[in-house]
């Protein structure tokens, strides 16, 4: 499809282990962003890439918490000794660039439990 | 920093009767977007309407409306004459120009009752 992919749908691990989360953009799009979906915070931005433009990180909640983009496409959301206050969905989404008018296309998420 | 307000956790409404979910967000930032989304029972956010902050026009687009007022800081979204498929979860959402990240409200589940 044309649209933002995630996957896995659905993830669930025990508390301590590491996750990968990945997000393929929309084709073309230049821009990525991660966001937290849980039922406490509601939906919060972690991560932002651009280009080759360095990470906007400010949102990631803990040094656990990382991620690449490697090729200026496929991004991968990496969280390591999992919490169970990790549990939440990870949304991916994607734009054109960072012009003026923006418009972010959300993939459907992966469901994240940590045990 | 900026902050968006959806008072309305969960609204229940029959089938054809309108429905209007309140957005009020706050922004020291002069020019902004304003967007709302859809998200279902699938769980994929579905964009809605992108608004301008220097654009007050207000918008239809089908059985969607919007109405934003920048004197009250509003940007409320109006159904009409709701269907079942309108069941999901709507967020409104703000971003500043220049700045990257989407400010979201906590969203409005409606459910249409047939």
């Amino acid at each position: 499809g044309a649209g933002v992919s995630q996957s896995p749908s659905n993830k669930v691990t025990e508390k301590g282990k590491d996750v990968e989360l990945r997000c393929d953009p929309i084709s073309g799009h230049t821009a990525l962003y991660w966001y937290r979906q849980s039922l406490g915070q509601g939906l919060e931005f972690l991560i932002y890439f651009q280009g080759n433009s360095a990470p906007d990180k400010s949102g990631l909640p803990s040094d656990r918490f990382s991620a690449e983009r490697t090729g200026g496409s496929v991004s991968t959301l990496t969280i390591q000794r999992t919490q169970q206050e990790d549990s939440a969905v990870y949304l991916c989404a994607s734009s054109l660039g960072t012009g003026r008018v923006e418009t972010q296309y959300f993939g459907p998420g992966t469901r994240l439990l940590v045990l | 920093a900026q902050k968006v307000t959806q008072a309305q956790t969960e609204i229940s409404v029959v089938e054809k009767e309108d429905v209007t979910l309140d957005c009020v967000y706050e922004t020291r930032d002069t020019t902004y977007y304003l967007f709302w989304y859809k998200q279902p029972p699938s769980g994929e956010l579905v964009f809605l309407i992108r608004r301008n902050s220097f654009d007050e026009q207000n918008e239809i687009s089908g059985r969607y409306s919007w109405n934003f007022q920048k004197s009250t800081s509003s940007f409320n979204f109006t159904i009409t004459a709701s269907q079942v498929v309108d069941s999901a979860v709507y967020f409104c959402a703000l971003r500043p120009v220049g700045n990257n990240r989407l400010a979201f409200g906590k969203g409005n589940q409606v459910v249409v009752i047939p």
